[in-house]
């Protein structure tokens, strides 16, 4: 099982350029997210999505637009990158929203915005 | 407002001794689940461990317990018998399930703490 995979894994852009990073998942999940990760912050949530069709913003949900129409993929778009969004990012699912148990994470995707 | 605290940045522990990860959570939603995830240098993100709010024993996993502590609001990670390959970061993090300011469904992480096993 490929689980949630996550492309590119490496991305470098420059001020003002924008770009998809690429999520899908063929556990046939309900519930995806982004996340991103940044040196002594944690974990912070992005967008969220709790099927085809719903998605809703997280904590730091500026700079960013998600879409999700179909149950396996979840793309995260950057408009117009800032070096601020350098960082690792990533996609992780599970069957619902809610769900107790394991939250599935794709491998991350380190992008540096230059 | 939930918010998980993990206060240790770092840490060491010697191989084959235990080691205790604090974390302590706030929120005022009285159904909640907490959650502990390694991530080794290699990035990945690994589950440990789950707890939930309501539950009457503290969770084990193998070499892993989780101390629940829930007047005090915590939710330490116990590693017994430490082995090199726990050397990771440690991620505490909390979901809850109600609607009391937002997140809930969601997974609210702690900073992190990094450890260390030392041969």
């Amino acid at each position: 099982n490929a689980g949630v995979t996550q492309t590119p894994k490496f991305q470098v852009l420059k001020t003002g350029q924008s770009m998809t990073l690429q999520c899908a998942q063929d556990m046939n999940h309900e519930y995806m997210s982004w996340y991103r990760q940044d040196p002594g912050m944690g974990l912070r949530l992005i967008h969220y999505s709790v099927g085809a069709g719903i998605t809703d913003q997280g904590e730091v949900p500026n700079g960013y637009n998600v879409s999700r129409s179909t149950t396996e993929d979840f793309p995260l778009r950057l408009l117009s990158a800032a070096p601020s969004q350098t960082s690792v990012y990533f996609c992780a699912s599970s069957y619902s929203w809610g769900d107790t148990g394991e939250l599935f994470f794709g491998e991350g995707s380190r992008l540096t915005v230059l | 407002a939930q918010k998980i605290t993990q206060t240790q940045p770092g840490m060491f522990v010697q191989e084959k001794e235990a080691v205790t990860l604090d974390c302590t959570y706030d929120t005022s939603d009285p159904s909640y689940g907490l959650f502990w995830y390694k991530q080794p240098s290699s990035g990945e993100m690994i589950f440990l461990i789950y707890q939930g709010s309501y539950d009457q024993q503290n969770a084990t996993e193998g070499r892993y317990s989780l101390n629940f502590q829930k007047a005090r609001k915590s939710a330490n990670l116990v590693i017994s018998a430490s082995q090199l390959g726990d050397s990771a970061m440690y991620f505490c993090a909390m979901m809850c399930f109600m609607n009391y300011g937002g997140s809930q469904g969601n997974l609210i992480f702690g900073k992190g703490t990094k450890l260390s096993v030392k041969p």
